[in-house]
Protein backbone atom coordinates (compact mmCIF):
# COMPACT_ATOMS: atom_id res chain seq x y z
CA UNK A 1 0.00 0.00 0.00
CA UNK A 2 1.30 3.48 -0.66
CA UNK A 3 1.85 5.72 2.28
CA UNK A 4 1.83 8.56 0.70
CA UNK A 5 0.19 9.57 -2.86
CA UNK A 6 -0.12 12.34 -5.52
CA UNK A 7 -1.91 13.00 -8.39
CA UNK A 8 -0.78 13.38 -11.35
CA UNK A 9 2.05 12.52 -11.05
CA UNK A 10 2.95 14.22 -14.83
CA UNK A 11 0.94 17.97 -15.12
CA UNK A 12 1.56 19.97 -18.85
CA UNK A 13 -0.23 23.14 -18.54
CA UNK A 14 -0.22 26.72 -20.42
CA UNK A 15 0.02 30.08 -18.73
CA UNK A 16 -2.78 31.50 -17.01
CA UNK A 17 -4.57 27.86 -16.52
CA UNK A 18 -5.89 26.74 -12.97
CA UNK A 19 -5.01 23.12 -11.42
CA UNK A 20 -4.79 21.02 -8.61
CA UNK A 21 -2.85 18.23 -7.55
CA UNK A 22 -4.06 16.18 -4.50
CA UNK A 23 -2.64 14.58 -1.69
CA UNK A 24 -3.78 11.26 0.16
CA UNK A 25 -1.88 9.19 3.36
CA UNK A 26 -2.54 6.43 4.39
CA UNK A 27 -0.33 6.52 7.43
CA UNK A 28 -3.16 7.66 10.49
CA UNK A 29 -0.55 10.94 10.44
CA UNK A 30 -1.59 14.60 12.03
CA UNK A 31 0.49 16.76 9.68
CA UNK A 32 0.97 17.16 6.10
CA UNK A 33 2.90 19.34 3.89
CA UNK A 34 3.43 21.26 0.37
CA UNK A 35 6.78 21.47 -0.58
CA UNK A 36 8.22 22.84 -3.76
CA UNK A 37 11.53 21.68 -6.01
CA UNK A 38 12.83 23.43 -8.58
CA UNK A 39 14.95 22.93 -11.27
CA UNK A 40 18.09 23.70 -8.67
CA UNK A 41 17.13 20.68 -6.09
CA UNK A 42 16.46 23.42 -3.53
CA UNK A 43 13.22 21.82 -1.65
CA UNK A 44 11.18 24.66 0.27
CA UNK A 45 8.15 24.17 2.13
CA UNK A 46 5.14 26.13 1.18
CA UNK A 47 2.12 24.81 3.19
CA UNK A 48 1.70 22.76 6.53
CA UNK A 49 -1.37 21.51 8.28
CA UNK A 50 -1.96 19.60 11.57
CA UNK A 51 -5.27 18.45 11.98
CA UNK A 52 -6.80 20.43 9.48
CA UNK A 53 -5.10 23.47 10.94
CA UNK A 54 -2.74 25.30 8.72
CA UNK A 55 0.33 26.30 10.81
CA UNK A 56 2.74 27.12 8.19
CA UNK A 57 2.06 29.80 5.59
CA UNK A 58 5.65 30.11 3.71
CA UNK A 59 5.63 33.18 1.29
CA UNK A 60 3.79 31.77 -1.31
CA UNK A 61 1.71 33.76 -3.96
CA UNK A 62 -2.01 34.35 -3.18
CA UNK A 63 -2.66 32.17 -6.03
CA UNK A 64 -1.63 28.93 -3.85
CA UNK A 65 -4.15 27.86 -1.74
CA UNK A 66 -4.23 24.65 -0.06
CA UNK A 67 -7.38 22.99 1.08
CA UNK A 68 -7.76 19.77 4.07
CA UNK A 69 -10.89 17.89 3.91
CA UNK A 70 -9.53 15.91 6.50
CA UNK A 71 -6.31 14.57 8.45
CA UNK A 72 -5.43 12.40 5.42
CA UNK A 73 -5.80 14.57 2.56
CA UNK A 74 -3.95 17.83 1.90
CA UNK A 75 -4.79 19.70 -1.67
CA UNK A 76 -3.28 22.71 -3.53
CA UNK A 77 -4.87 24.54 -5.71
CA UNK A 78 -3.25 26.44 -8.09
CA UNK A 79 -4.78 29.77 -10.09
CA UNK A 80 -3.44 31.51 -13.31
CA UNK A 81 -0.46 29.62 -13.20
CA UNK A 82 3.15 31.13 -14.46
CA UNK A 83 6.47 29.80 -15.98
CA UNK A 84 8.07 30.36 -12.88
CA UNK A 85 5.33 28.19 -11.51
CA UNK A 86 7.20 24.70 -13.25
CA UNK A 87 8.67 22.55 -10.54
CA UNK A 88 7.94 18.98 -8.86
CA UNK A 89 5.88 20.10 -5.92
CA UNK A 90 5.80 17.23 -3.12
CA UNK A 91 3.25 16.17 -0.17
CA UNK A 92 4.66 14.42 2.87
CA UNK A 93 3.39 13.55 6.05
CA UNK A 94 4.16 13.23 9.88
CA UNK A 95 2.92 12.14 13.24
CA UNK A 96 4.03 15.56 13.85
CA UNK A 97 6.30 18.23 13.56
CA UNK A 98 9.53 17.06 14.91
CA UNK A 99 9.36 13.42 12.97
CA UNK A 100 10.20 11.94 10.06
CA UNK A 101 8.20 12.62 7.04
CA UNK A 102 7.52 10.43 4.54
CA UNK A 103 7.30 11.92 1.33
CA UNK A 104 4.85 11.53 -2.07
CA UNK A 105 6.39 10.73 -5.09
CA UNK A 106 5.87 14.23 -6.63
CA UNK A 107 4.41 15.71 -9.18
CA UNK A 108 5.68 17.43 -12.38
CA UNK A 109 3.93 20.93 -13.12
CA UNK A 110 5.18 22.08 -16.28
CA UNK A 111 3.84 25.17 -17.09
CA UNK A 112 4.62 26.58 -21.35
CA UNK B 1 18.35 31.18 7.42
CA UNK B 2 19.20 28.16 4.93
CA UNK B 3 21.49 25.69 6.30
CA UNK B 4 24.99 25.46 4.59
CA UNK B 5 26.40 22.24 3.00
CA UNK B 6 29.63 20.96 2.43
CA UNK B 7 30.65 19.74 0.74
CA UNK B 8 28.46 20.39 -2.80
CA UNK B 9 29.35 16.99 -4.20
CA UNK B 10 31.39 13.97 -3.49
CA UNK B 11 32.65 10.98 -5.55
CA UNK B 12 33.63 7.83 -3.71
CA UNK B 13 34.67 4.30 -4.68
CA UNK B 14 32.15 1.51 -3.01
CA UNK B 15 33.67 0.57 0.71
CA UNK B 16 35.18 4.38 1.42
CA UNK B 17 33.73 6.40 4.09
CA UNK B 18 32.23 10.11 3.53
CA UNK B 19 31.05 13.01 6.04
CA UNK B 20 28.65 15.58 5.00
CA UNK B 21 28.58 18.61 7.20
CA UNK B 22 25.35 21.17 7.78
CA UNK B 23 25.80 24.51 9.76
CA UNK B 24 23.20 26.53 10.84
CA UNK B 25 23.66 30.80 11.59
CA UNK B 26 20.74 30.07 14.48
CA UNK B 27 20.20 28.05 17.08
CA UNK B 28 18.52 25.01 16.00
CA UNK B 29 15.61 22.50 17.43
CA UNK B 30 16.70 19.79 15.71
CA UNK B 31 18.23 18.50 12.44
CA UNK B 32 16.85 15.97 9.72
CA UNK B 33 18.64 13.89 7.40
CA UNK B 34 17.22 12.89 3.95
CA UNK B 35 18.44 11.09 1.22
CA UNK B 36 16.61 11.99 -2.76
CA UNK B 37 18.04 9.59 -5.83
CA UNK B 38 17.20 11.29 -8.86
CA UNK B 39 13.53 11.48 -9.82
CA UNK B 40 12.19 10.01 -6.57
CA UNK B 41 10.83 11.37 -3.33
CA UNK B 42 13.21 12.44 -0.38
CA UNK B 43 13.58 9.49 1.56
CA UNK B 44 14.23 10.18 5.80
CA UNK B 45 17.53 8.90 7.08
CA UNK B 46 17.76 10.51 10.31
CA UNK B 47 16.67 13.08 13.10
CA UNK B 48 18.53 14.57 15.97
CA UNK B 49 16.52 16.49 18.66
CA UNK B 50 18.47 18.87 20.88
CA UNK B 51 19.83 17.44 23.74
CA UNK B 52 21.08 13.87 22.70
CA UNK B 53 17.71 12.07 20.85
CA UNK B 54 18.57 10.36 17.94
CA UNK B 55 16.14 8.40 15.88
CA UNK B 56 17.38 6.89 12.75
CA UNK B 57 18.92 4.11 10.29
CA UNK B 58 21.11 1.27 10.92
CA UNK B 59 23.73 1.92 8.48
CA UNK B 60 23.92 5.57 9.08
CA UNK B 61 25.36 7.45 11.52
CA UNK B 62 24.63 11.50 12.65
CA UNK B 63 26.25 14.14 15.06
CA UNK B 64 24.31 17.37 16.20
CA UNK B 65 26.66 19.80 17.93
CA UNK B 66 23.92 22.29 19.24
CA UNK B 67 26.43 24.70 20.54
CA UNK B 68 28.05 25.03 17.28
CA UNK B 69 24.67 24.78 15.35
CA UNK B 70 26.06 21.78 13.10
CA UNK B 71 25.17 18.06 11.94
CA UNK B 72 27.30 16.01 10.10
CA UNK B 73 25.97 12.59 8.43
CA UNK B 74 28.63 9.61 8.50
CA UNK B 75 28.16 6.94 5.54
CA UNK B 76 30.84 4.21 6.28
CA UNK B 77 31.54 1.60 3.66
CA UNK B 78 29.50 3.29 1.28
CA UNK B 79 27.86 0.94 -0.90
CA UNK B 80 26.21 1.60 -4.67
CA UNK B 81 22.79 2.56 -3.36
CA UNK B 82 24.58 5.48 -1.48
CA UNK B 83 24.32 7.69 -4.62
CA UNK B 84 22.08 10.55 -4.40
CA UNK B 85 21.56 13.80 -3.23
CA UNK B 86 21.55 14.00 0.48
CA UNK B 87 19.68 16.75 2.01
CA UNK B 88 19.82 18.24 6.12
CA UNK B 89 16.76 20.08 6.84
CA UNK B 90 17.24 22.18 9.85
CA UNK B 91 14.33 23.30 12.53
CA UNK B 92 14.72 26.63 14.03
CA UNK B 93 11.46 27.46 15.74
CA UNK B 94 7.85 27.48 14.52
CA UNK B 95 8.04 23.40 13.64
CA UNK B 96 8.90 23.88 10.27
CA UNK B 97 12.17 22.39 8.45
CA UNK B 98 14.32 24.52 5.91
CA UNK B 99 16.44 22.54 3.98
CA UNK B 100 19.85 22.89 2.53
CA UNK B 101 21.07 23.44 -0.96
CA UNK B 102 21.97 19.47 -0.96
CA UNK B 103 25.32 17.09 -0.87
CA UNK B 104 25.44 14.89 -4.17
CA UNK B 105 27.06 11.59 -3.27
CA UNK B 106 28.27 9.28 -6.16
CA UNK B 107 29.50 5.81 -5.31
CA UNK B 108 31.63 4.08 -7.71
CA UNK B 109 32.57 0.45 -8.15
Amino acid sequence: DTAVSQTPKYLVTQMGNDKSIKCEQNLGHDTMYWYKQDSKKFLKIMFSYNNKELIINETVPNRFSPKSPDKAHLNLHINSLELGDSAVYFCASSRGPRYEQYFGPGTRLTVT
Amino acid sequence: QQPVQSPQAVILREGEDAVINCSSSKALYSVHWYRQKHGEAPVFLMILLKGGEQKGHDKISASFNEKKQQSSLYLTASQLSYSGTYFCGTEIRGNKLVFGAGTILRVKS
